[in-house]
């Protein structure tokens, strides 16, 4: 079965740009969808299929996909983006089952 | 605009089944998406637990399979979730979202807290 991996923290200063990634042998084939979680509150999708913008994302978030990786780009960080940040895919090689990244605490200093 | 809600008991004995309801507001189970179960123990990252559609087919977490079962009660838009044999390691908080595939698991209920201990 596959797995999706993500680093644990990143940590940027205000105004600058994050990128949190999400490797995994099924991103290649699978679309990549990813989460903010802030303390206290339900998941917020805020990229589907690698790289949409749900409406009311501000357009500050980006997602692009290359190969085994994905990633969730956050340009301009504000602190209100800081929060959990999970990767998402699927995985249908023997039956259909979704798979959550292990999450990654973005601290904006 | 789509609301879920789940509700059930917070607190669970060792070895019992966990028992939770999600009831959807301003759509209807039958809509064509499927409808998630997914659950966050305390300080951890999120586990999927699995998915029904409103058919009744399921989709279930290879490693919860033999303890899980999800259906859906059409005629009160909403669906359920059973885990048996519940350990501590179950302890969690237990979330219903909606999983438009393509275009991702969206909206999700706020979640609740189910403690397993005796």
């Amino acid at each position: 079965s596959y797995e999706l991996t993500q680093p644990p923290s990143v940590s940027v200063s205000p105004g600058q740009t994050a990128r949190i990634t999400c490797s995994g042998d099924t991103l290649p084939k699978q679309y990549a969808y990813w989460y903010q979680q802030k303390p206290g509150q339900a998941p917020l999708l805020v990229i589907y299929k690698d790289s949409e913008r749900p409406s009311g994302i501000p357009e500050r978030f980006s997602g692009s996909s290359s190969g085994t990786i994905v990633t969730l780009t956050i340009s301009g960080v504000q602190a209100e983006d800081e929060a959990d940040y999970y990767c998402q895919s699927v995985d249908s090689s023997d039956t259909y089952h979704v798979l959550f990244g292990g999450g990654t605490r973005l601290t904006v200093l | 605009q789509v609301q879920l809600q789940e509700s059930g008991p917070g607190l669970v004995k060792p070895s019992g089944t966990l028992s939770l309801t999600c009831a959807v507001s301003g759509g209807s189970i039958s809509d064509n998406v499927w409808w998630s179960w997914v659950r966050q123990p305390p300080g951890k990252g999120l586990e999927w637990i699995g998915e029904i559609y409103h058919s009744g087919s399921t989709a279930y977490n290879p490693s919860l399979k033999s303890r899980v079962t999800i259906s859906v009660d059409k005629s009160k838009n909403q669906f359920s979730l059973n885990l048996t044999s519940v350990t501590a390691a179950d302890t969690a908080v237990y979330s219903c979202a909606r999983d438009v595939r393509d275009r991702g698991i969206a909206p999700w209920g706020q979640g609740t807290l189910v403690t397993v201990s005796s």
